[in-house]
């Protein structure tokens, strides 16, 4: 069964500083996307960052970047210079791209801004 | 704005009612998702439409049922309510050929 992990239930970092957050998938498809979306106190889910598995290249979304270690089925999130709108619930969350397309999504891990 | 629309927003009712929330994808999408998050947990996948054919079924309740219609909006119909289908139930839809999925602001229940 395909299953998402994120084992840190809470983070917190300082404004300006650097926070990477982590998350395991486990699969058989060799084909998928990986995601990591935010939801800010006011619960709306927002995508920051998107990832093709077929592609090596990591992707960056200004202050946000991914590290996608596919054989290890690794996809942690960094943050570059936090800042207080940051803090959220992430999810990390996985798709196939064939098949019934059902989203897995992580336990989550609340991000705290400290100022 | 995703271009997801759901109602109601909010919606208070007593236990053993009946209440039905509604959701308009994104134009062009095909694929509506209903999800279940109840406080500060993460979210529960319920069910899957494709062009108003049930695609998968995740941990949806006997007493829940959706539907999506010719039009594309979906309605999810929950029965019998209980004390803990208290939650923050979301819609999304996707485009298969993106993979990105697109949520709704959710509608919050109330279960009294």
């Amino acid at each position: 069964a395909q299953t998402v992990t994120q084992s840190q239930p809470e983070m917190s970092v300082q404004e300006a500083e650097t926070v990477t957050l982590s998350c395991t998938y486990d699969t058989s498809e060799s084909d998928y996307y990986l995601f990591w979306y935010k939801q800010p106190p006011s619960r709306q889910m927002i995508l920051v960052i998107r990832q093709e598995a077929y592609k090596q290249q990591n992707a960056t979304e200004n202050r946000f970047s991914v590290n996608f270690q596919k054989a290890a089925k690794s996809f942690s999130l960094k943050i570059s210079d936090s800042q207080l709108g940051d803090a959220a619930m992430y999810f990390c969350a996985y798709r196939p791209v064939r098949g019934t397309y059902k989203y897995i999504f992580g336990t989550g891990t609340r991000l705290k801004v400290l100022a | 704005d995703s271009g997801v629309t759901q109602t109601p927003k909010h919606l208070i009712t007593a236990t053993g009612q009946r209440v039905t929330l509604r959701c308009s994808p994104r134009s062009g999408d095909l694929s509506v998702y209903w999800y279940q998050q109840s406080l500060d947990q993460g979210l529960q996948f319920l069910i899957q439409y494709y062009n108003g054919e049930e695609r998968a079924k995740g941990n949806i309740l006997e007493r829940f049922s959706a539907q999506q219609f010719p039009d594309l909006h979906s309605e999810l119909n929950l029965s019998s309510l209980e004390l803990g289908d208290s939650a923050l139930y979301f819609c999304a839809s996707s485009r298969d050929g993106t993979g990105e999925l697109f949520f709704g602001e959710g509608s919050r229940l109330t279960v009294l």
